[in-house]
């Protein structure tokens, strides 16, 4: 099984700063990866797919990179809406598919 | 607009058995695979199942092999999950997803949100 861990577990932003969040995982998974965000009571949303794509409406400031085992998710700008918890998620092998902990956003 | 709506979630006794369902609108359920995943505070997020779009090819996590089956009613647009033998580790929040089409791309498009489970005596 493929460990994803992210890290920071909680990540303290102002408004209009710039927020940057760590997912490894234990092997390589080539570009297999997608992003969600995720707020309470709500859907789940996917961010980000093949580790750097944006899923359809996603807004410019959330950008992802990265291959291999490191990966990366910018938010360029946080705005309000932005404050949640975010997951990463490896699709290159598996059973099982496997996210990381998670990484919360939250209002410095 | 794409809608996925879990149902079914209650308290259950250990050993206890319950059916998850989901149902979907918005979208030609019967052309997706369907999956299930699950929440608990504190761990994330983890996936329990994956069917196809006919509902005979199915995967499951370790963790629930045996106990766990998902099916689905394509008349009915709706997914399932069969939780027999349950746990107190499998109370969480139980989200159905849609997998992004085309084949081969394991991420999902679209999901619930969500339906507790807790199992306890």
């Amino acid at each position: 099984e493929i460990v994803m861990t992210q890290s920071p577990a909680t990540l303290s932003v102002s408004p209009g700063e710039r927020a940057t969040l760590s997912c490894r995982a234990s092997q390589s998974i080539a570009g297999s990866l997608a992003w969600y965000q995720h707020k309470a009571g709500q859907t789940p949303k996917l961010l980000i797919y093949h580790a750097s794509t944006r899923a359809t409406g996603v807004p410019a400031r959330f950008s992802g990179s990265g291959s291999g085992t490191e990966f990366t998710l910018t938010i360029s700008s946080l705005q309000s809406e932005d404050f949640a918890v975010y997951y990463c998620q490896q699709y290159n092998k598996w059973p099982p598919l496997t996210f990381g902990g998670g990484t919360k956003v939250e209002i410095k | 607009e794409v809608l996925l709506v879990e149902a079914g979630g209650d308290l259950v006794q250990p050993g206890g058995s319950l059916r998850l369902s989901c149902a979907a609108s918005g979208f030609t359920f019967g052309g997706y695979w369907m999956h299930w995943v699950r929440h608990v505070p504190g761990k994330g997020l983890v996936w329990i199942s994956r069917i196809n779009p006919t509902g005979r090819d199915t995967n499951y996590a370790d963790f629930v092999k045996g106990r766990f089956t998902s099916s689905r009613d394509n008349a009915k647009n709706t997914l399932y999950l069969h939780m027999n033998s349950v746990r107190p580790e499998d109370s969480a929040l139980y989200f159905c997803a849609r997998e992004a089409p085309n084949g081969g791309n394991y991420y999902f498009d679209s999901w619930g949100r969500g339906i507790p489970v807790t199992v306890s005596s």
